[in-house]
């Protein structure tokens, strides 16, 4: 059963355009939502990140989009570079202070120049 | 300069043989993580421990045990490695909400 869902698997865009990752969740009581960058040869590193009480988050060329209703979230990154190639992961967390979060499976983004 | 630390960065062993993978943080992070990553899979917890001698079981606990005498120390054990659990293993730290990962052990059992 898995409870963080990522789309598509993989995805690429060139150089300058807008890349949009997608996420879905079942679980009601999800209530913090990070997205963590990996590089190849790397550990996951917290890349932005959205609370259940907001629509939407932004920092520089990174925005998450939030719908509560639907359970679903969005990651978009405008003016793609070849630097943002990497596997992008959505997780979420219940807020109830346990310090769990579940992943999804990651989106591979590669940025063509 | 906040950090997480493992080692080894690699490590073949036999079927059989036992294994010891090392985390240090420098922190003083409260809650410590071990995870491992496998292709397509994404992350999977295997223990989580919340400080010294106070760990709990994540999703994936069979095959693993733990130990974290030191709050800047957590070890993830396997006793008689098992072929199935070449991975590549993460551990992590965090004060609140946020994980800090560390580099990755790049395990394989053959």
């Amino acid at each position: 059963q898995q409870q963080v869902r990522q789309s598509p698997q993989s995805l690429t865009v060139w150089e300058g355009e807008t890349a949009i990752l997608n996420c879905s969740y079942e679980n009601s009581a999800f209530d913090y939502f990070p997205w963590y960058q990996q590089f190849p040869g790397e550990g996951p590193a917290l890349l932005i990140a959205i609370r259940s009480v907001s629509d939407k988050k932004e920092d520089g060329r990174f925005t998450i989009f939030f719908n509560k209703r639907e359970k679903k979230l969005s990651l978009h990154i405008t003016d793609s570079q070849p630097g943002d190639s990497a596997t992008y992961f959505c997780a979420a967390n219940p807020g109830a202070n346990t310090g769990k979060l579940t992943f999804g499976h990651g989106t591979i983004l590669r940025v063509h120049p | 300069d906040m950090k997480v630390t493992q080692m080894p960065r690699y490590l073949i062993k036999r079927m059989g043989e036992n294994v010891l993978l090392e985390c240090g943080q420098d922190m003083s992070h409260e809650t410590m993580y071990w995870y491992r990553q496998d292709p397509g899979l994404g992350l999977q917890l295997i223990y989580i421990s919340y400080d010294v001698d106070s760990n709990s079981e994540g999703d994936i606990p069979k095959g693993y045990r733990v130990s974290r005498k030191k709050r800047e120390h957590f070890s993830l054990i396997l006793d008689s490695a098992k072929t199935n659990q070449t991975s590549v293993y993460f551990c992590a730290s965090s004060s609140s909400y946020e994980q800090y990962f560390g580099p990755g052990t790049r395990l394989t059992v053959l």
